[in-house]
């Protein structure tokens, strides 16, 4: 059983591009979440999302940030318009069910912008 | 708004030793908590989980225990060994929410 899959693993854009990280939650998971860690800090909860659903966007930044769990595929954390400041690790998180199970982390995905 | 703070810092000690992190919550109303290991540039790796209704579980060298009524926990580690050196989080998820809240972790050394 595969873990937590994000891809990629480093992603350098420049500012004002667009930068996509996606995460594959581990098989018989449906509960995702993001974490943003920013260099030398701890993480700080992003987003949790169900298939199709957000259940609480209350970490995300109000502009440029917007993720999404469709019904087949990956989760997609979507940065808009990048600024030095997004230069974080990105991770994603998936459980079996909300407030009751574990939580399994990915490797995150490491932005970089120039 | 749950704060989680951890501590020490940061850890140095000689191969062999026992050591204790320590990690406390503002609201001590936790659900589930969660110790994690995380080694440099790389992703958390989950050691420990405690659920709602426990006190403390145990793996291996590692024994982490919660105290409900004073929102605090403790991460145990016996006969520290180099491959322990790595940085430990703790994390609380909530009775009323969905997120797990970071404390900003322990880095640790063991030295040979």
């Amino acid at each position: 059983n595969a873990g937590v899959m994000q891809n990629p693993r480093h992603l350098v854009r420049r500012r004002g591009q667009e930068a996509r990280l996606r995460c594959s939650p581990m098989k018989g998971h449906s509960h995702v979440y993001w974490y943003r860690q920013l260099p030398e800090e701890g993480l700080k909860f992003m987003v949790y999302l169900q298939k199709e659903n957000i259940i609480d966007e209350s970490g995300m930044p109000k502009e440029r940030f917007s993720a999404e769990f469709p019904k087949e595929g990956p989760s997609i954390l979507r940065i808009q318009q990048v600024v030095r400041g997004d230069s974080a690790a990105y991770f994603c998180a998936s459980s079996v069910r909300f407030n009751t199970g574990e939580l399994f982390f990915g490797e995150g995905s490491r932005l970089t912008v120039l | 708004k749950q704060e989680v703070t951890q501590i020490p810092a940061a850890l140095s000690v000689p191969e062999g030793e026992n050591l204790v992190l320590n990690c406390s919550f503002t609201d001590s109303a936790i659900y589930n908590l969660q110790w994690f290991r995380q080694d440099p540039g790389k992703g958390l790796t989950s050691l420990l989980l405690i659920q709602s209704s426990q006190r403390e579980q145990t793996s291996g060298r590692l024994n982490a225990s919660l105290d409900k009524s004073s929102g605090r926990s403790t991460l145990y580690i016996a006969a520290s060994q180099p491959g322990d050196s790595a940085t430990y989080l703790c994390a609380g998820q909530e009775t009323s929410g969905s997120r797990l809240t970071f404390g900003e972790g322990t880095q640790l050394t063991v030295n040979p």
